[in-house]
């Protein structure tokens, strides 16, 4: 079973429009972390939020916050006032376990490619 | 600013070479991280080390192996590269403590 799953390819979103990308995962673990990165053209994976499965309140950070409902194991990025450098493929990931020990993998899902238009 | 770095951005080999990628990171973290990426397939984690000689299989582990002799240092080698290899090649760490991962910039293989 897919552990994290991302059910949209592509999205279109129009300038200054806000967007939501989803995310749902699969995890029996209590403790586990929800991440999303941005990957533009030339390649690199950049950081953008990050959600605890123990956090109260959903993770904001600029532009971007995250929609979490636990018991419905989804974890949407929305995106308000899009821009066109926001443009880019988005990965949702997830960590599972507590945060000692050794690892701390992350598994992504298949990713959801945004264009924004003007 | 932290910083990861692989050593190539752009390569192209022959089947049957060895490959070695190099992935360097200078925030002295614990964990370090090899995955593959691929359209439709998402990121898929072929190798991971959280200490120094210290390594486990991800999910794709088949045709690759790693080096982890320094702290800084991760290597991913192909013992004998396929066209199914051809891929992009993305190097992470992270400390324990922390989760998330810092990225490097990729390295485009092409074998042929």
């Amino acid at each position: 079973a897919q552990k994290i799953t991302q059910t949209q390819p592509g999205m279109f979103v129009q300038e200054k429009e806000a967007v939501t990308l989803d995310c749902t995962y699969d995890t029996s673990d209590p403790s586990y972390g929800l991440f999303w990165y941005k990957q533009p053209s030339s390649g690199e994976m950049i950081f953008l939020i990050y959600q605890g499965s123990y956090d109260q309140q959903n993770a904001t950070e600029g532009r971007y916050s995250l929609n979490f409902q636990k018991a419905r194991k989804s974890a949407n990025l929305v995106i308000s006032a899009s821009q066109l450098g926001d443009s880019a493929m988005y990965f949702c990931a997830m960590r599972e376990g507590g945060l000692t020990g050794g690892g701390n993998k992350l598994t992504f899902g298949t990713g959801t490619q945004l264009k924004v238009e003007l | 600013d932290v910083k990861v770095t692989q050593s190539s951005r752009y390569l192209v080999k022959r089947t049957g070479e060895k490959v070695f990628l190099e992935c360097v990171q200078d925030m002295d973290h614990e964990n370090m991280f090899w995955y593959r990426q691929d359209p439709g397939l998402g990121l898929r984690l072929i190798y991971f080390s959280y200490d120094v000689k210290m390594k486990e299989k991800g999910d794709i582990p088949e045709g690759y192996s790693v080096s982890r002799e320094k702290k800084e240092r991760f290597s991913l080698i192909l013992e004998s590269a396929s066209t199914n290899q051809t891929s992009m090649y993305l190097c992470a760490s992270s400390l324990p403590q922390q989760g998330g991962a810092f990225f490097g910039q990729g390295t485009r293989l092409t074998v042929v």
